[in-house]
């Protein structure tokens, strides 16, 4: 079945180094992918998004890369501040269905950043 | 910016009790989402909606679960009669027609 999961449940970095945070998926199918920021207590805010079509999109001080052969997703945040801080979640949109379907998330991962 | 909000922040319940969680959406969307998060868990997806009905529901989303617009600008998620495992965060989302689900603040819920 569907599934988005994440190598490393947590990140500790200082600040001003680059982070970079991975996501497997398993669903080839899927052709839309995106990141969340969520901190505590709050809902998650949307980072950076990327379509199946694509292998590399750059945001401010985020960039997403998107590998279709092993199914990996990665965000890298460079120049890392103590606001970065949070948990992190890829989330994937199946094909197949509507253009504006469910979103399935991954685990998360918890980014510290150190100053 | 526009943002969607949520009331209430949080609501306690007792078993058995019905509640329902409001959320205005942004305003010109037209796609509505249900989702919610355990304490410590990933966020998962209960359900959406469109052009006044269901278009996609998880298994999650039972027959003690209903969703309504009942006007131009909010978006109930009812529970009929809770159970403790219904303890969660939930959170309302929406979209336009570009691919970006915009999240709510959530609603922390506590079935006791």
């Amino acid at each position: 079945g569907e599934s988005v999961g994440l190598h490393l449940p947590t990140l500790s970095v200082q600040e001003g180094d680059n982070s970079i945070i991975n996501c497997a998926y398993s669903n080839s199918a899927s052709d839309y992918f995106i990141w969340y920021k969520q901190e505590s207590g709050k809902g998650p805010q949307f980072i950076i998004d990327i379509r199946s079509n694509m292998d590399k999109r750059q945001g401010q001080r985020v960039t997403v890369l998107l590998n279709k052969t092993v199914k990996h997703l990665s965000l890298q945040i460079a120049a890392t501040q103590p606001g970065d801080s949070a948990v992190y979640f890829c989330a994937e949109r199946g094909a197949g269905g509507t253009s504006y379907g469910k979103l399935t998330f991954g685990q998360g991962t918890i980014l510290t950043v150190h100053p | 910016e526009p943002e969607v909000t949520q009331t209430p922040s949080h609501q306690v319940t007792q078993m058995g009790q019905e509640v329902i969680l409001r959320c205005v959406p942004i305003s010109n969307h037209l796609y509505f989402y249900w989702y919610r998060q355990i304490l410590g868990q990933k966020v998962e997806f209960l359900v959406s909606f469109y052009n006044n009905e269901i278009s996609e529901k998880s298994e999650i989303f039972d027959d003690q679960f209903s969703v309504e617009r009942p006007d131009g600008s909010n978006f109930t998620l009812k529970i009929r009669s809770t159970k403790l495992e219904d303890s969660a965060m939930y959170f309302c989302a929406s979209l336009r027609s570009l691919l970006v689900q915009y999240f709510g603040p959530g609603t922390r819920l506590t079935v006791t």
